[in-house]
C-alpha cells in the first residue's frame, strides 16, 4: 500500500465549477501537507502549505486538512481554464527532515 | 521565493553514455534536492545533496549511478551515469528553506535515451 493515495483522475469540468480534489495517507507522523500545481512541462508550483489540521484560504483555493481521518483536500472555486493542470499532494513529518512524500497527481481540465 | 533554474532543459542521449545536470539558485539554501518524475507519475526523491558533504540517498538509488556535487550554497550537480533507457525521466531540482519548510522546484530536464 502507498503511503499516499490520490484520486486519479482525469478530472474535467465547466468553467465556474467548484474543484475538489483528494488524498489520503496512511502515515500518522504525517503532520505538513502540500498542494502542488504542475503545468505541462514546467516544475511543480507551490500552492499551498499547511500545518496539522484546518483550513486554509488563499483566493479561491482552499486547503483542507483532517488529521484524524487521514484526509485533505483541495478546493478550487470558480475555476478557470487557467488551471487546467496536474495538481500533487505531499506531505513531510518532522521526524523526516525535509524528506517529501507525493500522490500521484490529479490531471484537471477546465473547459471554457 | 528562489528563482531555480536548470541545465539543460532536455536532451537526447545515447545508451551507456553520462550526462551532468544542473541546478542554480539565486540565493543561498540549505537544502537541495534532487528528484525523479517519470512519464505520467509523480516524483521520487533520488538525494539530499549536502553542502560540504557527500549527498544522502533514497532507498534504490545509488552513488554511482547518481553522482551529485554540492560545491557550494546555489549551486548543485546530478549526473546520471552509463545511462539506458529506463533513465529516460524528467530530473528535477527543488530547495527548501530548511526543516519541514516547504520546498520550490526547477522546471525540470526531459532526459530521454536512445
Amino acid at each position: 500500500q502507498k503511503e499516499v493515495e490520490q484520486d486519479p483522475g482525469p478530472l474535467s469540468v465547466p468553467e465556474g465549477a467548484i474543484v475538489s480534489l483528494n488524498c489520503t495517507y496512511s502515515n500518522s507522523a504525517f503532520q505538513y501537507f502540500m498542494w502542488y500545481r504542475q503545468y505541462s512541462r514546467k516544475g511543480p508550483e507551490l500552492l499551498m502549505y499547511t500545518y496539522s489540521s484546518g483550513n486554509k484560504e488563499d483566493g479561491r483555493f482552499t486547503a483542507q486538512v483532517d488529521k484524524s481521518s487521514k484526509y485533505i483536500s483541495l478546493f478550487i472555486r470558480d475555476s478557470q481554464p487557467s488551471d487546467s493542470a496536474t495538481y500533487l499532494c505531499a506531505m513531510s513529518a518532522v521526524t523526516s527532515g525535509s524528506r517529501l512524500t507525493f500522490g500521484e497527481g490529479t490531471q484537471l481540465t477546465v473547459n471554457p | 521565493s528562489a528563482v531555480i533554474s536548470q541545465k539543460p532543459s532536455r536532451d537526447i542521449c545515447q545508451r551507456g553514455t553520462s550526462l551532468t545536470i544542473q541546478c542554480q539558485v539565486d540565493s543561498q539554501v540549505t537544502m537541495m534536492f534532487w528528484y525523479r518524475q517519470q512519464p505520467g507519475q509523480s516524483l521520487t526523491l533520488i538525494a539530499t545533496a549536502n553542502q560540504g558533504s557527500e549527498a544522502t540517498y533514497e532507498s534504490g538509488f545509488v552513488i554511482d549511478k547518481f553522482p551529485i556535487s554540492r560545491p557550494n550554497l546555489t549551486f548543485s550537480t546530478l549526473t546520471v551515469s552509463n545511462m539506458s533507457p529506463e533513465d529516460s525521466s524528467i530530473y528535477l531540482c527543488s530547495v527548501g528553506g530548511g526543516r519541514n519548510q516547504p520546498q520550490h522546484f526547477g522546471d525540470g530536464t526531459r532526459l530521454s535515451i536512445l
